[in-house]
């Protein structure tokens, strides 16, 4: 059973385009949602990171946006450069406790000039 | 440079044959992590240790075991290989628990023929 779903796989984007990739789960008891940056041959690392009582989160160019009662979250990534061309992973966990990340199949995004 | 180690960074092993990956981190972190990264499947937990002396099962831990050896180190056992667990492997720490981010090791190309 996927505990959070990634979408889509793959995506291209023209330079200075609006990247989106949307992730949904099923466990109501997750509050805790970050996204992660992986570039080929380097471990994921985090980008940025949202937790349910806020319904959007922005970082210079990539934005969180959450809606709780659709139990989905997105990736925004504006005015995409080459440079943002990596695979990006949608996670979950609970707050409470330790409870491991739960990553979503990860989408892979290009960006091309 | 402080961060998670990882070792080897490349493997081919035949199928029955053991090995150990290493991981190592310099982060006084607590809670380390294995995760299994495949095509198309995302980034899988194996075993992961909330803290030194602990350790419990992932999503996928058939096939392997840990040790916890000490806070630094965290190790992944294939008893006995299989063509199954070709994958790229990496480890992970987080002060305590998801919410503080993970730190990512770099990764261990597994190849089993």
């Amino acid at each position: 059973q996927q505990q959070v779903k990634q979408s889509p796989q793959s995506l291209i984007v023209q330079k200075g385009g609006i990247s989106i990739i949307n992730c949904a789960y099923e466990n109501t008891a997750f509050d805790y949602f970050p996204w992660y940056q992986q570039f080929p041959g380097k471990g994921p690392a985090l980008l940025i990171a949202i937790r349910p009582d806020v319904s959007e989160k922005k970082e210079g160019r990539f934005t969180i946006s959450f809606n709780k009662s659709a139990k989905q979250f997105s990736l925004h990534i504006m005015d995409s450069q080459p440079g943002d061309s990596a695979t990006y992973f949608c996670a979950a966990s609970r707050n409470s406790g330790n409870t491991p990340l739960v990553f979503g199949k990860g989408t892979r995004l290009s960006v091309i000039a | 440079n402080a961060g998670v180690t990882q070792t080897p960074k490349f493997q081919v092993l035949k199928t029955g044959q053991s090995m150990t990956l290493q991981c190592a981190q310099d982060m006084n972190h607590n809670s380390m992590y294995w995760y299994r990264q495949d095509p198309g499947m995302g980034l899988r937990l194996i075993y992961y240790s909330a803290s030194e002396g602990t350790t419990d099962k992932g999503e996928v831990p058939n096939g392997y075991n840990v040790s916890r050896l000490n806070k630094r180190e965290f190790s992944l056992r294939l008893e006995s290989a299989a063509p199954s667990q070709t994958s790229v492997y990496f480890c992970a720490s987080s002060t305590q628990g998801p919410i503080y981010g993970y730190t990512f090791g770099s990764g261990t190309r597994l190849t089993v023929v």
